[in-house]
């Protein structure tokens, strides 16, 4: 079955610091990661998928299937990037897809 | 375009009662799948259903169900309530199933459920 493990509950870093939130997964077909972001008090909205490789808000995760990872890194954090983070993988085959979820990550920002 | 809707926002309810909350998608959009939030489990998928037809189901007893209309809108139920069932329910819409490529998925801003 697939899985998505974020190790950290928390992570505070002072802003201007480089951030790294953690995403390992374990499945066996081909993955489709993404980041969520929830700010407070705003719903859970997309921040970035693998496929696009793109930065969003000076975010930019890699796809590294030898270590199964997605980490998140941004080389400076500011302030507003205070908030959860979730890590997901889209699952597909097998007559059932979906999306599994880490568990998050809280990111502070402290000034 | 409007977003992802879902009522109620809050409710109590006993335990042993049922409680049915509704999700309007994103304008055109044809799936919606349903998610529960809670501190110690996190994010876990329910269901999702596209063009009124429950495509995938996650690891969830029968107690929750769902179904989706011709709309698109959907409901999700849970019936015999327990005290563990308390938590955010979260939907989220997309134009494509959730095993599709390219898909974005939307979300919207959770029923806070608390069974006392």
């Amino acid at each position: 079955a697939q899985r998505v493990t974020q190790p950290e509950k928390l992570l505070s870093v002072f802003k201007g610091a480089p951030v790294e939130l953690k995403c390992n997964y374990s499945y066996s077909g081909s993955p489709e990661l993404f980041w969520y972001v929830q700010y407070s008090r705003q719903r859970l909205q997309l921040l970035l998928r693998h496929i696009s490789r793109e930065s969003i808000k000076g975010f930019t995760a890699d796809l590294n299937k030898g270590e199964t990872s997605f980490h998140l890194k941004k080389p400076f954090a500011q302030e507003e990037d205070s908030a959860m983070y979730y890590c997901a993988l889209r699952y597909s085959g097998g007559g059932a897809d979906g999306l599994t979820f880490g568990k998050g990550t809280h990111l502070i920002i402290q000034p | 375009k409007a977003g992802v809707t879902q009522t109620p926002r809050y409710l109590i309810k006993t335990r042993g009662q049922q409680v049915t909350l509704s999700c309007s998608p994103i304008s055109g959009h044809r799936s919606v799948s349903w998610y529960q939030q809670t501190p110690g489990q996190g994010l876990q998928f329910l269901f999702e259903y596209f063009s009124e037809t429950q495509r995938n189901k996650g690891n969830f007893p029968g107690r929750f169900s769902g179904r989706q209309f011709s709309n698109s809108r959907s409901e999700m139920n849970v019936s015999t309530l327990e005290l563990g069932d308390s938590a955010l329910y979260l939907c989220a819409s997309s134009y494509n199933p959730l095993g599709g490529d390219g898909n974005t998925i939307y979300f919207g801003e959770g029923s806070w459920l608390t069974v006392v």
